[in-house]
């Protein structure tokens, strides 16, 4: 079993919709990182998250330390969020989820 | 600010050779953290570097190695490649000392090809 586990694998959606991908982990950790990754390769990174909720523009992020279970939330999708989120979580090294493949159809 | 840096973009080498890459962090970046991703394995942690020493490694063979320059510019290198070495190397700096507990900051890749 992973040390991390990101669900959906796949995942389609119509524009406007909300979207939630899950991420779950069994290790301890410092931080837990979501990231972005384009077609063609380049990785962006979203939010970093010891603890609590962020939100930047249409994305929130949550973490809960007890249940070692972290959401990334997209409000109204749009196109060009389609990508590959990737969770990561850091605590010595960085482990990483094998990403949600999100695609948004006009 | 210019963005992280990665030198070169494309790389095609044989089994069993060698080959360098390197790594132009953000300036005033001090962490360097490199990554191997493949289509099976997905992303994998190598190693972290700061202040040119290696923090934190990565649960790969001693074939890959690693350092950093005093200018916080980083190099990775493999000896003896092997067929499955073939990856998209990804370099990422981090502006906090916390170096993985930072937000990173990732560079283009280099596309490495072993035949």
């Amino acid at each position: 079993k992973n040390e991390v586990e990101q669900s959906p694998q796949n995942l389609t959606a119509q524009e406007g919709e909300f979207i939630t991908i899950n991420c779950s982990y069994s290790v301890g950790i410092s931080a837990l990182h979501w990231l972005q990754q384009h077609p063609g390769g380049g990785i962006v990174s979203l939010f970093m998250l010891s603890s609590g909720k962020k939100k930047h523009g249409r994305l929130i992020a949550t973490i809960n330390i007890q249940e070692k279970h972290s959401s990334l939330h997209i409000t109204a999708s749009h196109p060009r969020d389609s990508a590959v989120y990737i969770c990561a979580v850091s605590s010595g090294d960085m482990r990483f989820g094998a990403g949600t493949r999100l695609t948004v159809k006009p | 600010k210019a963005g992280v840096t990665q030198t070169p973009r494309y790389l095609i080498k044989t089994r069993g050779q060698q080959v360098t890459l390197s790594c132009s962090p953000i300036s005033g970046h001090r962490s360097v953290s490199w990554y191997q991703q493949t289509p099976g394995q997905g992303l994998q942690f190598l190693f972290e570097y700061f202040s040119e020493t290696q923090r934190n490694k990565g649960n790969f063979p001693g074939r890959f190695s690693g350092r950093q320059f005093s200018n916080s510019r980083s190099e990775m290198n493999v000896s003896t490649l092997e067929l499955g070495d073939s990856a998209l190397y990804l370099c990422a700096s981090s502006l906090e000392s916390g170096g993985l507990l930072g937000t990173q900051y990732f560079g283009p890749g280099t596309r490495l090809l072993v035949l």
